[in-house]
């Protein structure tokens, strides 16, 4: 039972233009959401996240939005640029205080010169 | 600075042989998750330990163990392996989950495990 779903696998944008990537939950008792970005080979970095006490929190060209009566976050990144081209991952801190973070699936992002 | 390190970063084992996995967190932080990604799918969480003494667990097999060391490096011991094995194993540390940051929870590069 997916808890943290991820419904779109990849998108494909032009340099310059925003990327949206969505990300919804099941759980309203989910108190920290997290945004990582992935390369191959490679672990999983943070990138920006938010408490379920914010709607929005920017750091430069990222911001995520969260809307808890719907369960739902998203990241934007404007603008987007080749480098952006990766796997994010969405990620959200459960119930406890243990530290563990459920994952969403993964989205491909592919920003297009 | 220093990151997470995770040894071996590729493993090749067959069938029923025994891995051990390596983490070493970074410095200062008390806090060890192991986590499982297999192809395709998203990352897992599997054991997680606090002050060497096991936080949380997840879709661990009971084949599998691990432990943090008196030095705060943790080795995730996985027996009997299983073709189903086969995944990417990440480990990330953090200092205590305090609820309202992320307290530099930081993931190493990860350890491709391939069971043949």
């Amino acid at each position: 039972d997916q808890q943290v779903k991820q419904n779109s696998p990849s998108l494909s944008v032009q340099e310059g233009r925003i990327s949206i990537l969505n990300c919804d939950y099941t759980n309203s008792m989910f108190d920290y959401f997290l945004w990582y970005k992935k390369y191959p080979a490679e672990g999983p970095t943070f990138l920006i996240s938010i408490s379920s006490i914010k709607d929005k929190n920017e750091d430069g060209r990222f911001t995520v939005f969260l809307n808890k009566s719907a369960k739902h976050l998203s990241l934007h990144i404007v603008p987007s640029q080749p480098g952006d081209s990766a796997v994010y991952f969405c990620a959200v801190h459960g119930s406890g205080n243990t530290g563990k973070l459920i994952f969403g699936q993964g989205t491909t992002l592919q920003v297009k010169p | 600075a220093a990151g997470v390190i995770q040894s071996p970063r590729h493993l090749i084992k067959e069938k029923r042989e025994t891995a051990t996995l390596k983490c070493y967190p970074i410095p200062r932080h008390d806090t060890v998750y192991w986590y499982q990604q297999g192809p395709g799918q998203d990352p897992q969480f599997l054991i997680s330990f606090y002050e060497k003494m096991q936080s949380d667990k997840g879709s661990i097999p009971d084949r599998f163990s691990a432990q943090q060391f008196s030095d705060y490096h943790s080795e995730l011991n996985m027996s009997s392996l299983e073709l189903g094995d086969s995944a990417l194993y990440f480990c990330a540390s953090s200092l205590r989950w305090q609820g309202s940051g992320l307290w530099g929870y930081t993931f190493g590069s990860g350890t491709r495990l391939t069971v043949v």
